[in-house]
């Protein structure tokens, strides 16, 4: 069963502070893995997006890294602000279905104290 | 940028009434997508559209229908609302779709939907 869990579920952490989020997925074949940040009560925004062969990719503070041979990704937020207090979304794609199914974690809900 | 809007962001409807969600992109997106998103469950995958008129079931489609009669509008439909379909409703747009496609998908702000 194609499935992605992401741990912690939630993570309180403190401003300027590094913190990493993990997702493993069992998602197969693969095609790709995206990471999102939702605001609260607003729609994810997309952060990074991974194929089979890029194992890190960076948007500003935002470090995302793939292990496609053990199906892990975690994602790295350095000197964290008040404005990285967010819900992020491990969402992974298959290459098995013709229009390229997405498989949503749960989400990480990481606040960030001042 | 690309822009996903939605009719309403807060919604209250009644049992059994007939509720209409609406969502516009401005990108010429081929795809659309309606999620409903419930706290622990993260995204759910109701319908979606990969060109005008063309729609495929997600995930969960029971209780729910869509129109796109063009291209930059779709539109969920709740025939009889009930209060288990109180949720946020999210919908999406991506240029492509695919197997191999790493388009992103753009959110719309949501919809708060309670139902009564």
């Amino acid at each position: 069963k194609n499935q992605v869990e992401q741990s912690p579920q939630s993570l309180i952490i403190l401003e300027g502070k590094n913190c990493t989020l993990q997702c493993n997925y069992t998602v197969s074949p693969f095609s790709n893995l995206r990471w999102y940040k939702q605001d609260t009560g607003r729609g994810p925004v997309s952060l990074t997006i991974m194929t089979f062969s890029e194992n890190t990719k960076s948007n500003g503070r935002y470090t995302a890294t793939l292990d496609a041979d053990t199906k892990q990704s975690s994602l790295h937020i350095t000197a964290s602000q008040l404005s990285d207090s967010a819900s992020y979304i491990c969402v992974v794609s298959d290459r098995g279905s013709t229009l390229g199914r997405l498989y949503f974690g749960r989400g990480t809900q990481l606040t960030v104290w001042p | 940028d690309v822009k996903v809007t939605q009719s309403s962001r807060y919604l209250v409807k009644r049992t059994g009434e007939k509720v209409f969600l609406e969502c516009v992109q401005d990108m010429d997106h081929e795809n659309m997508f309606w999620y409903r998103q419930d706290p622990g469950l993260g995204l759910r995958l109701i319908y979606f559209s990969y060109d005008v008129k063309m729609k495929e079931k997600g995930d969960i489609p029971e209780g729910y229908s869509v129109s796109r009669e063009k291209k930059e509008r779709f539109s969920l439909i709740l025939e009889s609302a009930s209060t288990n379909q109180t949720s946020m409703y999210l919908c999406a747009s991506s240029l492509t779709s695919g197997a191999s496609s790493t388009d992103t998908q753009y959110f719309g702000p949501g919809t708060r939907l309670t139902v009564l």
